[in-house]
């Protein structure tokens, strides 16, 4: 059982509609959590991350949430565009041994439709 | 800009056959990373270069070789030993702090089996 879970695994919206992507996760000691958005065939680019004493940060009309307490985060796409047709990946970092720990979600796949 | 290139970006492989990925980041990076990623499955880590002449397996580096000759440069190689190595190459780098956390990928390299 994969350790960052993400859903929906998939997700087709209209353009112009808001949407909100979820991550939980059960690895700890939690450092931080971040989002990428992997366009297809490409790689992965940073659009936020947060530290265990932020619970919401935005970039543009990306805005990420999370609660440490029940280990969830979410990530909130207002007012989507064509352009935000990509896979948004959750990765969370622990600490370990003076070194930090990275694991992935497998991803949840946006389509966005005119 | 600053960033990272990976070459080539489709790469076949016949049976018995070692072939060498191609990793070039002008961020000035210490740290450098070789992730995997399969269909349906999160990234995984199948080794990392914190500094120049040193790295350290990941957790699924059977079958693959690397070396950090050079701060810029963090070439993979796929060897026969590796059976099932159909799956899209990424490279990563960061600064030295925080250690272990990617931060900039490259574009991958698609390897496929002849």
């Amino acid at each position: 059982k994969n350790q960052v879970e993400q859903s929906p695994q998939s997700l087709i919206i209209l353009e112009g509609k808001n949407c909100t992507l979820q991550c939980n996760y059960t690895v700890s000691p939690f450092s931080n959590l971040r989002w990428y958005k992997q366009d297809t065939g490409r790689g992965p680019v940073s659009l936020t991350i947060m530290t265990f004493s932020e619970n919401t940060k935005s970039n543009g009309r990306y805005t990420a949430t999370l609660d440490a307490d029940t280990k969830q985060s979410s990530l909130h796409i207002t007012a989507s565009q064509l352009s935000d047709s990509a896979s948004y990946i959750c990765v969370v970092s622990v600490n370990s041994g003076g070194y930090q720990k990275v694991t992935f979600g497998t991803g949840t796949k946006l389509q966005v439709i005119p | 800009d600053g960033g990272i290139t990976q070459s080539p970006k489709y790469l076949f492989r016949k049976e018995g056959q070692n072939v060498t990925l191609s990793c070039e980041q002008n961020l000035n990076h210490d740290a450098m990373y070789w992730y995997r990623q399969d269909p349906g499955q999160g990234l995984r880590l199948i080794y990392y270069s914190q500094i120049v002449n040193d790295f350290q397996k990941g957790d699924i580096a059977e079958g693959y070789s690397v070396s950090r000759e050079k701060k810029e440069s963090f070439p993979l190689t796929v060897t026969s030993a590796q059976k099932n190595p159909t799956a899209f190459y990424l490279c990563a780098s960061s600064p030295r702090w925080p250690p272990g956390v990617p931060q900039h990928f490259g574009d991958g390299t698609r390897l496929s089996i002849l």
